[in-house]
C-alpha cells in the first residue's frame, strides 16, 4: 500500500530564508510524486510533479523538489521565502496501475515571518 | 480553458438530510475524483470515475455515492447526513492516468448542523 508522511505539520521561516518541507513515501512500485499548494478557501494547485524523468524537478513560483529513491523522499525546497508562499502544502503519491487514486500527506502549513 | 467547477460552493444541511454536489471537469478530461478534506483527517479519497465507471473507491460508508455522466460531469451524494460529514469536498479532474496531475476545483464546503 502507498502512503505519504509529511514531517512537521507547521513550519515557520523568515522572509528570504530557505524553505524546506519534508515528504517521505512508501510504494511497492516506482511512484509518481506531486506537491500541491492550497491557499485559504481554495482548491489545490499543482506545484510540481515527478514522473520518472529527472530526479530534480522544478516547479512554479521558484519551488523545486528532488526525488531520492534510496531515502524514499521527495522534499520540497525554495531558496528564498516570500510572504506570498504562506499556505498549506501537500505531498501526494500515485501509481499508474491505480488510475487517478492519489494518496496525500497530512499537509504542512507554512508561515512566513516578515 | 475553464477549470474544474464545483457547485454549490457553500451549503448548510441538518442531520439526516441528504446532499448532492456537482463537479464539471476540465474539457477533455475523462477522470473525476472526489476527496473529503477535514482538519482532523486531511485529504481522504472518496472515489474516482472514469468514462462513467467507478474505477477506485476509498474507505467510506455506503452513504457516500457518486456517478459520472456521459459528458464527464460528476455528482456525489451523501445520504443521512451526520455531523462528522461537515467538510470541504474537493473534486479533481484528470486525463485518467496516474502519471498525470489532478486539477482541483475550489470545493464545496458542507456544514451539517
Amino acid at each position: 500500500a502507498q502512503s505519504v508522511t509529511q514531517l512537521g505539520s507547521h513550519v515557520s521561516v523568515s522572509e528570504g530564508a530557505l524553505v524546506l518541507l519534508r515528504c517521505n513515501y512508501s510504494s511497492s512500485v516506482p511512484p509518481y510524486l506531486f506537491w500541491y499548494v492550497q491557499y485559504p478557501n481554495q482548491g489545490l494547485q499543482l506545484l510540481l510533479k515527478y514522473t520518472s524523468a529527472a530526479t530534480l524537478v522544478k516547479g512554479i513560483n521558484g519551488f523545486e523538489a528532488e526525488f531520492k529513491k534510496s531515502e524514499t523522499s521527495f522534499h520540497l525546497t525554495k531558496p528564498s521565502a516570500h510572504m506570498s508562499d504562506a499556505a498549506e502544502y501537500f505531498c501526494a503519491v500515485s501509481e499508474a496501475r491505480t488510475g487517478n487514486q492519489f494518496y496525500f500527506g497530512t499537509g504542512t502549513s507554512l508561515t512566513v515571518i516578515p | 480553458k475553464a477549470g474544474v467547477t464545483q457547485t454549490p460552493r457553500y451549503l448548510i444541511k441538518t442531520r439526516g438530510q441528504q446532499v448532492t454536489l456537482s463537479c464539471s471537469p476540465i474539457s477533455g478530461h475523462r477522470s473525476v475524483s472526489w476527496y473529503q478534506q477535514t482538519p482532523g483527517q486531511g485529504l481522504q479519497f472518496l472515489f474516482e470515475y472514469f468514462s462513467e465507471t467507478q474505477r477506485n473507491k476509498g474507505n467510506f460508508p455506503g452513504r457516500f455515492s457518486g456517478r459520472q455522466f456521459s459528458n464527464s460531469r460528476s455528482e456525489m451524494n451523501v445520504s443521512t447526513l451526520e455531523l462528522g460529514d461537515s467538510a470541504l469536498y474537493l473534486c479533481a479532474s484528470g486525463r485518467g492516468s496516474g502519471t498525470g496531475e489532478l486539477f482541483f476545483g475550489e470545493g464545496s464546503r458542507l456544514t451539517v448542523l
